[in-house]
């Protein structure tokens, strides 16, 4: 399987710990996304990188989020000190291009319960 | 900051029946990308169609067929001859470009059901 894959694909923790998410894009891919999705909602952006650089972060993502793509590669996305409303499922997308705007590849997600 | 909204919110239908699902938008941007996604209950979601600000050519691939107003920024997707592996959450989303990404807005879906 070539897509876009994460692990975990299931969290549950309890409230105040830290869990971490890995995404790993397709691999020509030099752009990787990072989604939240609620319960009957929309996908919202959280960040997005360009190869190893993080270009943009959305208000969304407090301090307690953080994710990082050292080698241009994999990315994990880190959340410290959980709280019930991070409860959703984080997605990963993976894209190709410089100046194209091309589609986005979602992965399968990885869905967090926050007790 | 771009919005969208998806007034449907679940869509039945029966099989073989054609189904458009609606979608308008908001931007400030003039540049700009439209897409169209599925969201099968397995939750992955699947590109359908693309199209730019520039392009108000409406197009037909397979069953897909879409119909984009740049005047009254609607970008509405239509399923023709639905089949029940149609059913799923279809999201429309704007796009902009930022810092050379692809940045996806997400309207809050239109649950399709398609029954026999």
């Amino acid at each position: 399987d070539t897509g876009v894959s994460q692990d975990p694909r299931h969290k549950i923790t309890k409230r105040g710990q830290n869990v971490t998410f890995r995404c790993d894009p397709i691999s020509e891919h030099n752009r990787l996304y990072w989604y939240r999705q609620t319960l009957g909602q929309g996908p919202e952006f959280l960040t997005y990188f360009q190869n190893e650089a993080q270009l943009e972060k959305s208000r969304l993502l407090s301090d307690r989020f953080s994710a990082e793509r050292p080698k241009g590669s994999f990315s994990t996305l880190e959340i410290q000190r959980t709280e019930q409303g991070d409860s959703a499922m984080y997605l990963c997308a993976s894209s190709l291009g410089d100046r194209d705007v091309g589609e986005l590849f979602f992965g399968e997600g990885s869905r967090l319960t926050v007790l | 900051a771009q919005k969208v909204t998806q007034a449907q919110t679940e869509i039945s239908v029966v099989e073989k029946e054609d189904v458009t699902l609606d979608c308008v938008y908001e931007t400030r941007d003039t540049t700009y990308y439209l897409f169209w996604y599925k969201q099968p209950p397995s939750g992955e979601l699947v590109f359908l169609i693309r199209r730019n600000s520039f392009d108000e050519q409406n197009e037909i691939s397979g069953r897909y067929s879409w119909n984009f107003q740049k005047s009254t920024s609607s970008f509405n997707f239509t399923i023709t001859a639905s089949q029940v592996v149609d059913s799923a959450v279809y999201f429309c989303a704007p796009s902009i470009l930022t810092g050379g990404g692809n940045k996806l807005t997400f309207g809050t879906g239109t649950q399709l059901k398609v029954e026999l």
